[in-house]
C-alpha cells in the first residue's frame, strides 16, 4: 500500500536561515512525489515534483527537494527562509505503475513557522 | 490565469438540512477530486471524476453524500441529511491527464461547512 509519512507537525525557523521539512515514503514501485503548500484560507498550491530524472528538483519560491531512493525521503528545503514562507506544507506520493487512478497520498502536513 | 472556482465559500446550516457544495473545474480539465479537511483528519479524498464518470469514491459515506458532474464545467457534492461531524472545508481539485499523466492538481479555495 502506498504512503506517505511527515514526523513533524511543525518546523521553527528564523528568518534568512536554511529550512527543511521532511518527507518519507512507501511504495512498490517508483514513486511520483509532490509537495503542495497551503497558506490560511486557502487551497493548496503545488510547489514542486519529482517524476524521473534528476534527483535535485527546483519548485516555485525558491524550494528544492531531494529524492533519495535508498531513504524513501523527499524532504522540502530552501535556503534562506522567509517570513511569508510560513504556511502548511504536505507531501504527496503516486505510484503510477500500482495505481492508474492518479489519486494522490497526501501526508498529514507540516505547519512552518519562520520567526522574523 | 484559470483557476478551480468553488461556490459558496462558507456555509452555515442546521443539522438534517441538505448542502450542496460546486466546482468548476478549469476549462480543458478532464479529472475532477472532492477533498475534506479537518484537523483531526487532515486531507481526506472523497470521490474522483474523470471525463466526467465516477472512478472512485470509497472516501465517501454513501448513506448521506453524493457526488455528480452533470456537465463538464461543473461538479457537485451534495450531503442529505448534513450532520455536525461533516463540518469540515471541502475542496475540489481538477487536473487533466493530457498534462504527461496528470502530474498536477489545481485546487479551489475551498467551501467551509459548519453544520449546526
Amino acid at each position: 500500500a502506498q504512503s506517505v509519512a511527515q514526523p513533524e507537525d511543525q518546523v521553527n525557523v528564523a528568518e534568512g536561515n536554511p529550512l527543511t521539512v521532511k518527507c518519507t515514503y512507501s511504495v512498490s514501485g517508483n514513486p511520483y512525489l509532490f509537495w503542495y503548500v497551503q497558506y490560511p484560507n486557502r487551497g493548496l498550491q503545488f510547489l514542486l515534483k519529482y517524476i524521473t530524472g534528476d534527483n535535485l528538483v527546483k519548485g516555485s519560491y525558491g524550494f528544492e527537494a531531494e529524492f533519495n531512493k535508498s531513504q524513501t525521503s523527499f524532504h522540502l528545503k530552501k535556503p534562506s527562509a522567509l517570513v511569508s514562507d510560513s504556511a502548511l506544507y504536505f507531501c504527496a506520493v503516486r505510484d503510477p505503475f500500482m495505481d492508474s487512478s492518479y489519486k494522490l497520498i497526501f501526508g498529514s502536513g507540516t505547519r512552518l513557522l519562520v520567526r522574523p | 490565469d484559470a483557476r478551480v472556482t468553488q461556490t459558496p465559500r462558507h456555509k452555515v446550516t442546521e443539522m438534517g438540512q441538505e448542502v450542496t457544495m460546486r466546482c468548476q473545474p478549469i476549462l480543458g480539465h478532464n479529472t475532477v477530486f472532492w477533498y475534506r479537511q479537518t484537523m483531526m483528519q487532515g486531507l481526506e479524498l472523497l470521490a474522483y471524476f474523470r471525463n466526467r464518470a465516477p472512478l472512485d469514491d470509497s472516501g465517501m459515506p454513501k448513506d448521506r453524500f453524493s457526488a455528480e458532474m452533470p456537465d463538464a464545467t461543473l461538479a457537485t457534492l451534495k450531503i442529505q441529511p448534513s450532520e455536525p461531524r461533516d463540518s469540515a472545508v471541502y475542496f475540489c481539485a481538477s487536473g487533466s491527464t493530457a498534462d504527461r499523466g496528470l502530474h498536477e492538481q489545481y485546487f479551489g479555495p475551498g467551501t467551509r461547512l459548519t453544520v449546526t
